[in-house]
């Protein structure tokens, strides 16, 4: 059972606009601590994708956004792709356990 | 460009014990954390915990904590996640990754150690 919760799996067709949640509470998202996303193409490597919340790193596609709300998080991907087909995680600290805390993943499949 | 370079893929047997190497090249600065993560085949990634490399302080998350180590080698540039009794559960592959501060994005990631603990 993970700290922050996202779903299992999303699905969208090319071209479309997805969103992945990511639910935490108030000792970890809605303490403020930031949250950041990772993209996990199919047997490689996590790779940033979003940090503090909603910054892309150099070298990130525009169709990837995020927000943060209250205790939750969400990423946008606009313009789905193939490529964009992996798992998603959501990231963040949390004070009760004084580290880091994962979510659950979520895959995402392009229709 | 901090780049990090983990050590090669482990067979072990339950009750040994293992200690897999993240090596970090290209910044020779020191004030930042690496982290660990596991990854069991098709799961999530667990936090595992980090160690700073400034002073050696180390968190560890309560799942992990009291079965892994870890430890610095700054002459080595060197980070190190440890075993003294393996078991069937730590298989897996094993994540390191920078960080500026506990709170902040894993910026870089080593490549990954799969460990296989088996009998």
């Amino acid at each position: 059972q993970s700290v922050l919760t996202q779903p299992p799996s999303v699905s969208g067709a090319p071209g479309q606009r997805v969103t992945i949640s990511c639910a935490g509470s108030s000792t970890n998202i809605g303490a403020g601590y930031d949250v950041h996303w990772y993209q996990q193409l199919p047997g490689t490597v996590p790779k940033l994708i979003i940090y503090a919340n909603k910054k892309r790193p150099s070298g990130v596609s525009g169709r990837f956004s995020a927000s943060k709300s209250g205790t939750s998080a969400s990423l946008a991907i606009t313009g789905l792709q193939a490529e964009d087909a992996a798992d998603y995680y959501c990231h963040s600290y949390d004070n009760t356990l004084s580290g880091s805390v994962f979510g659950g993943g979520t895959k995402l499949t392009v229709l | 460009e901090v780049q990090l370079v983990q050590s090669g893929a482990e067979v072990k047997k339950p009750g040994e014990s293992l200690k897999i190497s993240c090596k970090s090249s290209g910044n020779s600065l020191t004030n930042y954390w690496i982290g660990w993560v596991r990854q069991k085949s098709g799961k999530g990634l667990e936090w595992m915990g980090f160690i700073y490399l400034g002073d050696s302080n180390t968190r560890y998350s309560p799942s992990f904590e009291g079965h892994v180590t870890f430890s610095l080698d700054k002459s080595l540039s060197s980070t190190y996640l440890q075993w003294n009794t393996l078991k069937a559960s730590d298989s897996g592959m094993y994540y390191c990754a920078r960080q500026a501060a506990p709170g902040s994005a894993w910026v870089a990631w080593g490549q990954g150690t799969l460990v296989t603990v088996s009998s």
